[in-house]
Formats: C-alpha cells, sequence, structure tokens
C-alpha cells in the first residue's frame, strides 16, 4: 500500500498567518493527489485535486503543489473559518486509495 | 443539487451484520465510481470499498475483505454496503462518497453524505 505521511500532525497559527502542510508519499504518484478540509462532526469537503487544482467554490487563498512524493498545502492568510483538520489522498492505480494521518489546525 | 444521505448505522453485538444504505440524488448516479469510507472515533479518514458505475468492478481494503460486500441499484439511486462479520474495530461513522473523474482518471471525492455511525459493541 501507498503510505501518506503528513507533518505537522498539529499545527498552531493565528488568524492571517500563512500555513504550509507537506503530504509525503511512500512511492511516486505523480500529481494523483487530492486534499480534503474536515471540520468536527461535518463530512469531509474537496479543496484540491490533481495537487495544484483548486475545486470550484474553494478560496483562493487555498493552494496546492508538489509532484512525485512530496506535495504541500498552503493557505496564504489563514482565516476564522479554515480552523480544521486536513487531509490528503492519493488516487492513483495502486488501490487502496489511502488518506494521509491529518493535520489539525488550532488557533493560537 | 447533488446529495447523498446515508443511514442504516447503529449498534450491533460482534460478529453481527449491519447493511448501510445511501440514497443519491441530484446527479446521474450511475455515471460515477462510489465510495464507502470510515473514520473511527477520534482518528482519521481510511477509504474502505468502492465499485465501478455498473457495479462489476468492486475493490476493498484488506481488513474488510471476506466481510464486507459493496454494491448499487442505480435504478433506485442507491449505494450499498453489507457487514458482516463485525469487529470492535468497524466502529466508525461511515460515509458514501462520489469520485470525481475527468478525462479518464480519478481525482478525488467531490461529494459525500453526513454519515451514518456504526458500533460494535457488546
Amino acid at each position: 500500500d501507498i503510505q501518506l505521511t503528513q507533518s505537522p500532525s498539529f499545527l498552531s497559527a493565528s488568524v492571517g498567518d500563512r500555513v504550509t502542510i507537506t503530504c509525503r508519499a511512500s512511492q511516486g504518484i505523480s500529481t494523483y493527489l487530492a486534499w480534503y478540509q474536515q471540520k468536527p462532526g461535518k463530512a469531509p469537503k474537496f479543496l484540491i485535486y490533481g495537487a495544484p487544482i483548486l475545486q470550484s467554490g474553494v478560496p483562493s487563498r487555498f493552494s496546492g503543489s508538489g509532484s512525485g512524493t512530496e506535495f504541500t498545502l498552503t493557505i496564504s492568510s489563514l482565516q476564522p473559518e479554515d480552523f480544521a483538520t486536513y487531509y490528503c489522498q492519493h488516487l492513483t492505480d495502486y488501490l487502496p486509495w489511502t488518506f494521509g494521518q491529518g493535520t489539525k489546525v488550532e488557533i493560537k | 443539487e447533488v446529495q447523498l444521505v446515508e443511514s442504516g448505522g447503529g449498534l450491533v453485538q460482534p460478529g453481527g451484520s449491519l447493511r448501510l444504505s445511501c440514497a443519491a440524488s441530484g446527479f446521474t448516479f450511475g455515471s460515477y465510481w462510489a465510495n464507502w469510507v470510515r473514520q473511527a472515533p477520534g482518528k482519521g479518514l481510511e477509504w474502505v470499498a468502492n465499485i465501478k458505475q455498473d457495479g462489476s468492478d468492486k475493490y476493498y481494503v484488506d481488513s474488510v475483505k471476506g466481510r464486507f460486500t459493496i454494491f448499487r441499484d442505480n435504478a433506485k439511486n442507491s449505494l450499498h454496503l453489507q457487514m458482516n462479520s463485525l469487529r470492535a474495530e468497524d466502529t466508525a461513522v461511515y460515509y458514501c462518497a462520489r469520485t470525481y473523474h475527468s478525462s479518464g482518471w480519478y481525482w478525488g471525492f467531490d461529494y459525500w453524505g453526513r454519515g451514518t455511525l456504526v458500533t460494535v459493541s457488546s
């Protein structure tokens, strides 16, 4: 199975901060990576796919980059509604489509 | 509006069975791969199974192979997960999710239901 390791697992930040979350894959996955945001008690929300492509309706302060084994999710200016847990997921030919362990972004 | 609504969760004893359902609306259900994803209390997301548009291909995470069966009824716009031989470690919120596909590839899960809680306990 392809393992995805996110770092950090926990992040404390302030409104307006620039935040970067890293997702590392145990083998090359080209750009077949998606990012999700999940708030407590809610279903995940689809944010980014194909590594850098923003899903429709997602604010432009979110961006993604990377290919191969290293990927990043960046929030350029953290807003109050962005405090949540973020997950990466690969969607290659190699099932299972695993998720990273998650990165919880909390208010400093 | 795309909607996915899960049902069928509840409390079941170890070794028992449960069938989850997901009612889809607002899109052509039969045109999309569909998935079950679960989340144990306080834990991360785990992809469980998926099924091709016509039901001809199905895939499972190793931990549920031989115990869970995914199937769909496109005429009724519904997705199901038959869960047998349930274990305590199957306790989780189970979400159904639609696979977004474009240009011949799969890019993520663009719509999710709210989830249904399955608790396996004596």
